[in-house]
């Protein structure tokens, strides 16, 4: 069964400090891993898709790594303003299945101005 | 990629009703699922919304409860029937596309009282 452990469960930062989130499942038979955004009471906005063959994607301030051998991926943002605040979720398909997600808990992320 | 509009946006709701919740995408997907997300905590997959048939639940989520259709490739409902307190949660949407991985409603706030 897979399982998605994301840490720290929440986060407080000054506005312009650069930071790590992460992300760690048990199963590394994955076929990718996607990170997510969530506002409060809102839907999800993909941020980044890591295919199971590619070891980063950039978008913007954002970079996500992926290490498949070790089951962990990380979300870099650089420069963090009080605009990134929100949850941030990562998510890999099931073990046995290359469409039904796992999602871990999330890190609430505070960017004070 | 994949645009899904998901309405309502929230809706109070008296127990013992029903509320059907609409996902509308701009462009086919390969698939289609609903989420449940329940108040703090992350997104739990309900069914598989299935074009044409019916939909594939999860385990502890029974068609009786949550009827989903989806007639078409761009199309599903999903209805939270005979509702209690318990059923307050977020319900969202999502489909799978080819190239972008998955994209998600704006979700349902869904209040039972």
């Amino acid at each position: 069964k897979q399982e998605v452990t994301q840490i720290p469960a929440a986060l407080s930062v000054p506005e312009g400090e650069n930071l790590v989130l992460n992300c760690s499942f048990t199963d590394s038979a994955i076929y990718n891993l996607q990170w997510f955004r969530q506002d409060p009471g809102k839907g999800l906005t993909s941020l980044l898709l890591i295919q199971s063959s590619q070891r980063e994607q950039t978008s913007g301030r954002l970079n996500a790594s992926l290490d498949k051998s070790s089951g962990r991926s990380t979300l870099y943002i650089a420069a963090s303003q009080p605009g990134d605040s929100a949850t941030y979720l990562c998510a890999v398909p099931r073990g046995g299945s290359n469409y039904k997600l796992t999602f871990g808990k999330g890190t609430l992320l505070t960017v004070n101005p | 990629s994949a645009v899904i509009s998901q309405k309502p946006s929230r809706d109070i709701c008296q127990r013992g009703t029903s509320l059907t919740i609409q996902c509308q995408v701009d462009s086919q997907v390969t698939m289609m699922f609903w989420y449940r997300q329940q108040p703090g905590q992350s997104l739990t997959l309900i069914a598989t919304a299935n074009q044409g048939s019916e939909a594939t639940y999860e385990s502890g989520f029974v068609i009786d409860k949550f009827p989903i259709s989806r007639p078409n490739l761009t199309f599903s409902t999903l209805t939270v029937s005979n509702m209690s307190p318990e059923d307050s949660s977020i319900y969202l949407c999502s489909g799978k596309t080819a190239l972008h991985g998955y994209t998600f409603g704006s979700g349902t706030r869904l209040t039972v009282v």
